[in-house]
């Protein structure tokens, strides 16, 4: 059983279009992280998210992303005008910020900008 | 140098075979370590943490050398379900988890 849910698991968005990927946490998680892994290429990191407020965020995490939290459970990554290199595959993880240090990812969102 | 290294493969093995796998480290302020397994096109699921002191989980032992600044992976017995992409990652924070993982060590494993 996954710790995290993600929906869509696909999705198929013209260029230029806005996207929202989505993250159910199973349980009541502090902690909660976004990172793409373009086909081929490396997990990357794209931003950290504790107490509802960004606490980290990398140089791919620009103007063109967002996320938030806004229904107290959901947690969302928004992709403004979409671009084809922001196809990748996206994925939600979590850390309970207990003794253990470790995150676990969801299933991800493959995400094609054509 | 890049922060984390890894040799991609693929690594093909027969069944019942032994295999290591390395990872390289730039940051030595690093933190804390991992091993994660991917398979094609599924999310990365952890496998080990990996200790200053080694530790073992049935078939798979984790090394950590901080002086060399590398991380290993050992699979004993292999079977043909550890067929998959080994990522390596390190996370240079103590409170959040940022990690940076390598590009992935491809292992096939034949029968």
């Amino acid at each position: 059983e996954p710790e995290v849910t993600q929906t869509p698991s696909h999705q198929v968005t013209q260029m230029g279009q806005e996207v929202i990927l989505r993250c159910v946490p199973i349980s009541n998680h502090l902690y909660f992280y976004w990172y793409r892994q373009i086909l081929g290429q490396k997990v990357e990191f794209l931003v950290s998210f504790y107490n509802n407020e960004i606490s980290e965020k990398s140089e791919i995490f620009d103007d063109q992303f967002s996320v938030e939290r806004p229904d107290g459970s959901n947690f969302t990554l928004k992709i403004r005008s979409t671009k084809l290199e922001d196809s990748a595959m996206y994925f939600c993880a979590r850390h309970r910020g207990d003794s253990g240090n470790t995150i676990y990812f969801g299933e991800g969102s493959w995400l094609t900008v054509v | 140098r890049k922060e984390v290294e890894q040799d991609p493969g693929p690594f093909n093995v027969p069944e019942g075979a032994t295999v290591a796998f390395n990872c390289t480290y730039s940051n030595s302020a690093s933190q804390s370590f991992f091993w994660y397994r991917q398979d094609c096109r599924k999310e990365p699921k952890l496998l080990m943490s990996v200790y200053s002191s080694g530790n073992e989980d049935g078939r798979f032992t984790a090394q950590l050398n901080r002086a060399s600044q590398y991380i290993s992976l050992l699979i004993r017995d292999s079977k043909l379900s550890d067929s998959a992409t080994y990522l390596c990652a390190v996370n240079m924070n103590t409170g959040f988890q940022k990690l940076v993982f390598g590009t992935g060590t491809r292992l096939l494993v034949s029968p």
